[in-house]
């Protein structure tokens, strides 16, 4: 399976504190997303990384990508209580497979 | 646009019962999702369609489960009958690649509709 692996499973963390979330997969792929998924809502895309990018960012995101490793790191910084959320990274093919997820909690 | 769109949101039905969701993806998007999301097995790919055409049903846990896709813009999904371990929400999603060969573009979501099955 491509399937993408989310670690650590839950992360909870005081708001204004930076949260970092690692992605791992185990074939090829020509890119890799990241998705948010707020509690009883559908997911909704953060950040698309190409395989011939190492680094991308995209406001306080910060996406990082070794496929050498076939690895994947999302990074927010300075969070915040609204980015509670569950966070997904997902590997593409012609079909899309996501991880089980890092459910962060941001406390006020 | 509305975005993707599914239907049910909510749905409870007893054992045995013919259960049907439905999604309507976004306009002029080429490639169609169903997923299914519960907590021991995270979101679990169940096929995906290409122009309305089914590519891939591996995922499709049995053979009580049939999707189809009549046309560009409407979906279902179909268990017939329902078990209690169905439960779970299903989510639908959309994306657009056109000519670009390998599906490489950003899905869309649906809200989901929560299924539960007593």
């Amino acid at each position: 399976s491509q399937q993408g692996e989310e670690d650590p499973q839950a992360l909870s963390i005081q708001e204004g504190e930076n949260a970092t979330m690692n992605c791992s997969y185990k074939t090829s792929i020509n890119n890799l997303q990241w998705y948010r998924q707020n509690s009883g809502r559908g997911l909704v895309h953060l950040i698309l990384i190409r395989s011939n990018e190492r680094e991308k960012h995209s406001g306080r995101l910060r996406v990082t990508l070794d496929t050498s490793k076939k690895s994947s790191s999302l990074l927010i910084t300075a969070s915040r209580a609204a980015d509670t959320a569950s966070y997904f990274c997902a590997t593409d093919g012609n079909q899309f497979y996501f991880g089980t997820g890092t459910s962060l909690t941001v406390i006020p | 646009d509305a975005g993707v769109i599914q239907s049910p949101r909510h749905e409870v039905t007893e054992m045995g019962q013919e259960v049907t969701l439905r999604c309507k993806p976004i306009s002029g998007h080429d490639y169609l999702f169903w997923y299914r999301q519960t907590m021991m097995r995270g979101l679990e790919l169940l096929i995906y369609f290409n122009n309305n055409v089914p590519i891939d049903d591996s995922g499709m846990p049995e053979d009580r489960f049939s999707a189809k896709m009549p046309n560009a813009s409407f979906s279902t999904l179909k268990i017939q009958p329902s078990e209690p371990r169905d439960s779970a929400v299903y989510f639908c999603a959309s994306s657009f690649q056109g000519q670009k060969g390998a599906n490489t573009g950003e899905l869309f979501f649906g809200e989901g509709s929560r299924l539960t099955v007593l």
